[in-house]
Order: structure tokens, then sequence, then C-alpha cells
């Protein structure tokens, strides 16, 4: 069965320190992957989505993530953090129709 | 923007009750989803159906069954609730080619 690993549970830095947020997956087989963001209070929304060509891949506020196929691998990161990238960050990986995710990483940002 | 919609975002239920979740969406996607989201644990799948009466189980699927008559429509329905069920259950649908899911705003279930 697929899964999903997450490697942080919770990371704490301040304003304008660099982030990187770990995700692995264990299917071998082709698959489409996610980052989600959940905002104190708010829905899940899609930061960015690889499904094939260039493995690093731009999403929306400054997020990007490189996927490595040979490590199972599709790592978020952001340069420069702000007070407003607080939330919960899930990584998610479709296998056939079936959407798993990651425990998720709770993010803190200091101002 | 597609919009997911769940009927109810607070919802408190007796032990024992049969409780029904619906979940609405409206850009004619195939695929549908039911998760629940605790702490620590992230987004368990349910459910997921891939078509019209078509359903298959997730990672958790014990204590709850779904119904997907229509295709804008996937019901989440707990037989018998039990307090372990109290939870955040979080609806998602999207198209086969997987470019994104899209996610309904929760239903917090308190089962008491």
């Amino acid at each position: 069965a697929q899964s999903v690993s997450q490697h942080n549970h919770h990371v704490i830095l301040s304003e304008a320190a660099s982030l990187e947020l770990g995700c692995n997956y264990s299917y071998g087989g082709t698959v489409n992957l996610f980052w989600y963001v959940q905002y104190p209070g708010q829905h899940l929304q899609l930061l960015l989505k690889y499904f094939s060509g260039d493995p690093l891949v731009k999403g929306i506020k400054g997020f990007e993530a490189e996927f490595i196929k040979s490590k199972f691998s599709f790592n978020l990161r952001k340069p420069s953090v702000q007070w407003s990238d607080t939330a919960e960050y899930f990584c998610a990986v479709t296998e056939d129709y079936k959407l798993s995710f990651g425990a998720g990483t709770t993010v803190t940002v200091r101002a | 923007d597609v919009k997911v919609t769940q009927s109810s975002r607070y919802l408190v239920k007796r032990t024992g009750e049969k409780v029904f979740l619906e979940c609405v969406q409206d850009m004619d996607h195939e695929n549908m989803f039911w998760y629940r989201q605790d702490p620590g644990l992230g987004l368990r799948l349910i459910y997921f159906s891939y078509d019209v009466k078509m359903k298959e189980k997730g990672d958790i699927p014990e204590g709850y069954s779904v119904s997907r008559e229509k295709k804008e429509r996937f019901s989440l329905i707990l037989e018998s609730a039990s307090t372990n069920q109290t939870s955040m259950y979080l609806c998602a649908s999207g198209a086969p080619s997987g470019y994104g899911y899209t996610f309904g705003s929760g239903t917090r279930l308190t089962v008491v």
C-alpha cells in the first residue's frame, strides 16, 4: 500500500529563515505529487503539484518543490518565510485513483 | 472555481446513532474522497469513489460505509456512531488525471 512520510512533525523558525520540509513516498510506480497547506481555521489549499517534466516545481506564495525519483522524495522549500506562512503542510501522493496524505508538518513562524 | 460543499460544518450525535455526512461537487469530477483529519495523524482515507455506484475502501474503512448514486454527491455513513469517530471529516473531488483535488470546508463531528 502507498505510504507517505513527512519527516518533521513541528518546525519553528523566525521570519526570513529558509524552510525545507521533507516528504518521502513508498510507491514505485507512476505517481502524481502534491503539497497542500492548511492555514489556521481554513480548509486545505493546493500549494503546488508535480505530474511530469521539470522536477523542480514552482507553486504559489514563493514555494517550490523538487521531485527526486531515485530517492522517492518530494521536498518543499521556501527561501524566506513570513509570519503568514504559519500553517500545517501536507504532502500527498496519488497512486492510480487513490490520493494518500502524510501526517502533516506544523510550521510556526515567529515574527 | 470548483466547489465542494459539505452539508454541515458542525454536528453532534449520540453513540449508536446512524450518521449521514453529505458532500456535493459542481465540476462533474469522477473521483470523490472521504477523509478524517486528526491531530498528528494527518488525513486518513476512509473511502473513495471513481465513478457512480463505484467505491473503494481506503485505509480506515471500518465503521463506515459510503453511497454514490449520482456523480455529484458522495455520502459517508456511520452505521452506529462511536466516540472514537469524533473527528473532522473532509470530502474532496478531482478528475482522473489527478490535476489537483479540491476540498470541502469539513464537518466537525462530535459523538457523545
